[in-house]
């Protein structure tokens, strides 16, 4: 069974742009979640989409922002980028909520912000 | 609020000796804490989860126990070898169902 894929692996925007991350699920898994790592901070949860509907959201701007489709695929996206949104961003899917199941972590993306 | 922290932050360990990493959390209600492992430049991985209704859960050379009580949790690695030089995050999961991590520990075998 393929694992969690995110595209794309690597990043380099600017002040003021937006991005959109995407993340593909393990096949079956309905729930996905988004992390941001940065050095130091471990991760912090971002939010958690299951069934197309946001279940949980961490404590970061309304710049971020998700989605999810009807086929599980997720897509993050940050509006006008600061230089501290740096990061690696990871998502994570797990066949029912987080809560209850173990994560699977994809590889992350690495956005830059010049 | 939601609340984990690790200790130590860093820790190194001659090959062969146990590490052990130490979590607190806020919240008493907590009733589910998984540890990942993320080896450098890879993704972090779930190698072992305990849940309030028990103290203690072995899986080979790592151990996680638990102490309600106190609100701490810790991971116990034995015999320790190079490949378990890695971050190793801890989670608790809040009332919300929300899992918050720690900002990971790296531990470091030395041959």
């Amino acid at each position: 069974k393929a694992g969690v894929t995110q595209t794309p692996r690597y990043l380099i925007k600017t002040r003021g742009q937006q991005v959109t991350l995407s993340c593909s699920p393990i096949s079956g898994h309905r729930s996905v979640s988004w992390y941001q790592q940065t050095p130091g901070q471990g991760l912090q949860f971002l939010f958690e989409y299951f069934s197309e509907t946001q279940r949980n959201k961490g404590n970061f701007p309304g710049r971020f922002s998700g989605r999810q489709f009807s086929n599980s695929r997720s897509e993050m996206n940050v509006s006008t980028l600061e230089l501290g949104d740096s990061a690696l961003y990871l998502c994570a899917s797990s066949i029912g909520l987080a809560a209850y199941n173990e994560q699977f972590f994809g590889p992350g993306t690495r956005l830059t912000v010049l | 609020g939601e609340n984990v922290e690790q200790h130590p932050s860093t820790l190194s360990v001659q090959e062969g000796d146990s590490a052990v990493i130490k979590c607190t959390y806020s919240d008493s209600a907590s009733n589910y804490f998984p540890w990942y492992k993320q080896e450098l430049g890879k993704r972090p991985q779930l190698i072992i989860d305990i849940r309030s209704n028990v103290g203690e859960k072995k899986d080979q050379r790592i151990a996680v126990t638990l102490n309600k009580t106190a609100k701490h949790f810790s991971l116990h690695i034995t015999e320790t070898q190079p490949e378990d030089s890695a971050v190793y995050f801890c989670a608790a999961l809040y009332g919300n169902n929300r899992l918050a991590f720690g900002k990971g520990n790296q531990v470091v075998v030395i041959p």
